[in-house]
């Protein structure tokens, strides 16, 4: 099974700020990495598929880079409502189709 | 608009077993692949199981491997999770996920999840 592993585990920051996430997965998954936003009591959300494209009606201040086995997801300047924990996903080939272990963006 | 209604999360003893429904509307069911996907009280997010359009094919995370079965109806536009055998660590929140149309595949709708809860 691949691994996926994001860093930091938690990381706090201020409206404003330039904010990047990182995952790294175990083999190499082409771009077949999605981030999702999760707030707290609510389903995840997709905000980025195919490792860079932006799913509809996400704000441009998301966006995504990577290919092969390290990725970023990257929030150009934090908006109050972008405090949440954010997740990558693989999904190369076969399943399964694992989760990296989640980022929690607080407020500073 | 796309809706997913999971039903069936309870309170069930160990060894006991469930199912799990997915009431879907808002598209066309039967052309997409369908996931249940589940997260532990204060825990990450773990992919359970795939079953595609027709049915033909399903598969399961190696934890959930022997013991769940996915099905579907697509005659009432359902998604099922037959749950056997549950473990305490089965205790999460279920939720219905529809996958995308682009040939990269996502996650693009959630239901709001159901409840299973494994406790003597």
């Amino acid at each position: 099974d691949i691994h996926m592993t994001q860093s930091p585990s938690s990381l706090s920051a201020s409206v404003g700020d330039r904010v990047t996430i990182t995952c790294r997965a175990s083999q190499s998954i082409s771009s077949y990495l999605n981030w999702y936003q999760q707030k707290p009591g609510k389903a995840p959300k997709l905000l980025i598929y195919a490792a860079s494209s932006l799913q509809s009606g996400v704000p441009s201040r998301f966006s995504g880079s990577g290919s092969g086995t390290d990725f970023t997801l990257t929030i150009s300047s934090l908006q109050p409502e972008d405090f949440a924990t954010y997740y990558c996903q693989q999904s190369y080939i076969t399943p399964p189709y694992t989760f990296g272990q989640g980022t929690k963006l607080e407020i500073k | 608009e796309v809706q997913l209604v999971e039903s069936g999360g309870v309170v069930v003893q160990p060894g006991g077993s469930l199912r799990l429904s997915c009431a879907a509307s808002g598209f066309t069911f039967h052309d997409y692949s369908m996931h249940w996907v589940r997260q532990a009280p204060g825990k990450g997010l773990e992919w359970v199981s795939l079953i595609t359009w027709d049915g033909g094919s399903t598969y399961y995370a190696d934890s959930v491997k022997g013991r769940f079965t996915i099905s579907r109806d697509n005659s009432k536009n359902s998604l099922y999770l037959q749950m056997n055998s549950l473990r305490t660590e089965d205790t999460a929140l279920y939720y219905c996920t529809k996958a995308s149309s682009s040939g990269w595949l996502n996650f693009d709708y959630w239901g709001q999840g159901t409840l299973v809860t494994v406790s003597s």
